[in-house]
């Protein structure tokens, strides 16, 4: 079955303890992406890759790490989270060589910083 | 720079009422336009797109979305909504090249039975 996992999906942690949200996507695309999504605000972008050892900021980077080794591995880590890093994180990922290239959404992972 | 508006944070309707959701967009050129919903808890999941041709798109759970270029707009309806279709709704604009779509702030549709 095609599709995009993450993990953990739901995460309460500490202010400054670092911490990774795995990604892993089966269906060797080369775009991969990660999205915040708080109330009111939508999706923003935070990070994404358009292939391996290829990655660019997205609108809202600050405080984000992330890494592209393999081509379906993406993960998002955070070296010092804050409180305000409190969000509902997704992956998505995209086959470029589509002709109508869309994005598949991994469930989620929800993040808490105390 | 691409830019998405969807004006209605929430929409409430009654089940089997017929709904539409708004979305315009800001490009220059032609977009690449998605809808996308999310239930409670879920993930996104894609209901529709439209890259070119016709400019009626059909989706999944007979949604359907309309591109105007003359309004910018492309709206997402359904003739008659099921109390299953309670959910957020989002609306992404792309564009060729890089293909990094962005995303409305959704809109939350209630149903009422």
């Amino acid at each position: 079955e095609a599709q995009v996992t993450q993990n953990p999906r739901y995460l309460i942690t500490v202010t400054g303890k670092k911490l990774t949200v795995t990604c892993s996507q089966n269906m060797n695309h080369e775009y991969m992406s990660w999205y915040r999504q708080d109330p009111g605000l939508g999706l923003r972008q935070i990070y994404y890759s358009m292939n391996v050892e290829v990655t660019d900021k997205g609108d809202v980077p600050e405080g984000y790490k992330v890494s592209r080794k393999e081509k379906r591995n993406f993960p998002l880590i955070l070296e010092s989270p804050s409180p305000n890093q409190t969000s509902l994180y997704f992956c998505a990922s995209t086959s470029l060589g589509d002709s109508t290239p869309e994005q598949y959404f991994g469930p989620g992972t929800r993040l808490t910083v105390t | 720079a691409q830019s998405v508006t969807q004006p209605d944070i929430h929409i409430t309707v009654s089940e089997g009422a017929s709904l539409e959701l708004r979305c315009n967009y800001s490009y220059g050129a032609t977009p690449y336009l998605f809808w996308y919903v999310q239930s409670p808890g879920q993930g996104l999941q894609l209901l529709l797109k439209y890259f070119s041709g016709d400019t009626l798109v059909q989706g999944i759970k007979g949604f359907e979305a309309e591109f105007k270029r003359s309004q910018s707009s492309f709206n997402l309806r359904k003739p008659s909504v099921h109390w299953s279709d309670a959910a957020e709704y989002f609306c992404a604009v792309g564009s060729g090249g890089s293909y990094i779509p962005t995303f409305g702030r959704g809109t939350s549709l209630i149903v009422h039975p």
